[in-house]
């Protein structure tokens, strides 16, 4: 079974400040995914990356792969409070996604 | 992207009954997954369920107590079985539409509470 580490697992930070998630593994995955759940809703996917080094950016998301596809990180810039909800990274292998224990991301307005 | 719809979106069951979840896709696919969300918690697979085929179930989850059908390949059904307090959870289908390394797609779950 290969294991996602995500932290911090709470965060709760103001408006208009940045915010970065981490997601680890000693595992090497094929891709990692990174979705967003809102309550009452199942998770939206937001990104994958694939390639080892790989930056997307999302408009104030910037989401990076690690060069060994171990590791991404989720970096939030001027975070409003639409950005708030659960953050939950994925990794792609053995023909199934395994998922991170998420982290709770709250914007205060 | 595709459209998933997931029935009921919450139910309250007492113990000892069965809940079946339907889950309906608006596109063709071979296969959909069924994962577990524990309040405050991750998700968890339970089963990937293919068209014609009996589904294939993680280590810790069985199929007396969690069955799967697939009649076609928009269409699947969960039964949580003979349901206890511990089952109560969030159940989630979804489907890989763009490819296991590119993105699933999720309905929105069914909020499950056994009293």
């Amino acid at each position: 079974t290969q294991l996602l580490e995500q932290s911090p697992q709470f965060l709760s930070i103001q408006e208009g400040e940045n915010l970065t998630v981490y997601c680890n593994s000693s595992s090497v995955f094929s891709s990692l995914q990174w979705y967003r759940q809102e309550p009452g809703e199942g998770p939206v996917l937001l990104v994958t990356v694939v390639t080892g080094g790989e930056v997307k950016k999302l408009k104030r998301l910037t989401f990076q792969f690690g060069d060994a596809r171990k590791d991404s990180s989720l970096h939030i810039t001027a975070a409003q409070p639409g950005d708030t909800g659960l953050y939950l990274c994925a990794g792609s292998g053995d023909y199934k996604l395994s998922f991170g224990a998420g982290t709770t991301v709250t914007v205060r307005a | 992207s595709a459209v998933i719809s997931q029935k009921p979106s919450r139910d309250i069951c007492q113990r000892g009954t069965s809940l079946t979840i339907q889950c309906q896709v608006d596109s063709q696919v071979t296969m959909m997954f069924w994962y577990r969300q524990q309040p405050g918690q991750s998700l968890t697979l339970i089963a990937t369920a293919n068209q014609g085929s009996e589904a294939t179930y993680e280590s810790g989850f069985v199929i007396d107590k969690f069955p799967i059908s697939r009649p076609n390949l928009t269409f699947s059904t969960l039964t949580v079985s003979n349901m206890s307090p511990e089952d109560s959870s969030i159940y989630l289908c979804s489907v890989d539409l763009l490819g296991l390394n590119y993105g699933y797609t999720f309905g929105s779950g069914t909020r499950l509470t056994v009293v």
